[in-house]
């Protein structure tokens, strides 16, 4: 299995544009769960589904950001609009939940940057 | 409100010494505990889980303890090696939702 795919890897936008990141979650995989990481705050859970279902966006900063997950194997975090304080490495990961382990599979994440 | 806690100074040692690298935790009864590691420009990559009823688990040079007591998890490496230099985020986790809170993450340099 190829891992957990990020895309884009970079993105540099300017203040007010939309910004959206994709994620495939390895195969099989039933849970997702959408990361933004910074040097003062650290490793920041957002939201996570469940099969495909929203279960906790109680760490979603607030309405400008949106995620969704159409189906199993794909995720879309969006901002609309970017700020210059978003400017973050946004992971998002997977994992078998319900296994005994519930170990998350990261992917290489996506560097953003709001100018 | 549930707080965890890793040593946010990086930890410098010689290669061949034991690295201990602790992580508390306030207000929060975890069901397990993870150890995570994590190189620059990369993703957290799973390490070690400990149950709450475990008192030590171990996988090559690599133990964890885990006291619910002291609500403290203890991470050793023994034999350092300078590829072990990285990030190493410590994670709680409670029932079957895999939610995840993360450490900050402690920084371990291994000096040749």
């Amino acid at each position: 299995d190829a891992g957990v795919i990020q895309s884009p890897r970079h993105e540099v936008t300017e203040m007010g544009q939309e910004v959206t990141l994709r994620c495939k979650p390895i195969s099989g995989h039933n849970s997702l769960f959408w990361y933004r990481q910074t040097m003062m705050r650290g490793l920041e859970l957002l939201i996570y589904f469940n099969n495909n279902v929203p279960i906790d966006d109680s760490g979603m900063p607030e309405d400008r950001f949106s995620a969704k997950m159409p189906n199993a194997s794909f995720s879309t975090l969006k901002i609309q609009p970017s700020e210059p304080r978003d400017s973050a490495v946004y992971f998002c990961a997977s994992s078998l939940t319900g296994e005994i382990y519930n170990e998350q599979f990261f992917g290489p994440g996506t560097r953003l940057t709001v100018l | 409100s549930q707080k965890i806690e890793q040593n946010s100074e990086a930890l410098n040692i010689q290669e061949g010494k034991t690295a201990t690298l602790t992580c508390n935790y306030t207000n929060y009864s975890p069901a397990y505990l993870q150890w995570y590691r994590q190189d620059p420009g990369r993703g957290p990559v799973f390490l070690l889980l400990i149950r709450e009823n475990e008192k030590e688990k171990r996988k090559e040079r690599l133990k964890v303890t885990f006291d619910t007591t002291l609500k403290q998890s203890l991470f050793h490496i023994t034999a350092s090696q300078p590829a072990d230099s990285a990030t190493y985020l410590c994670a709680l986790g409670s029932g079957n939702t895999g939610k995840l809170i993360f450490g900050q993450g402690t920084t371990l340099q291994v000096k040749p």
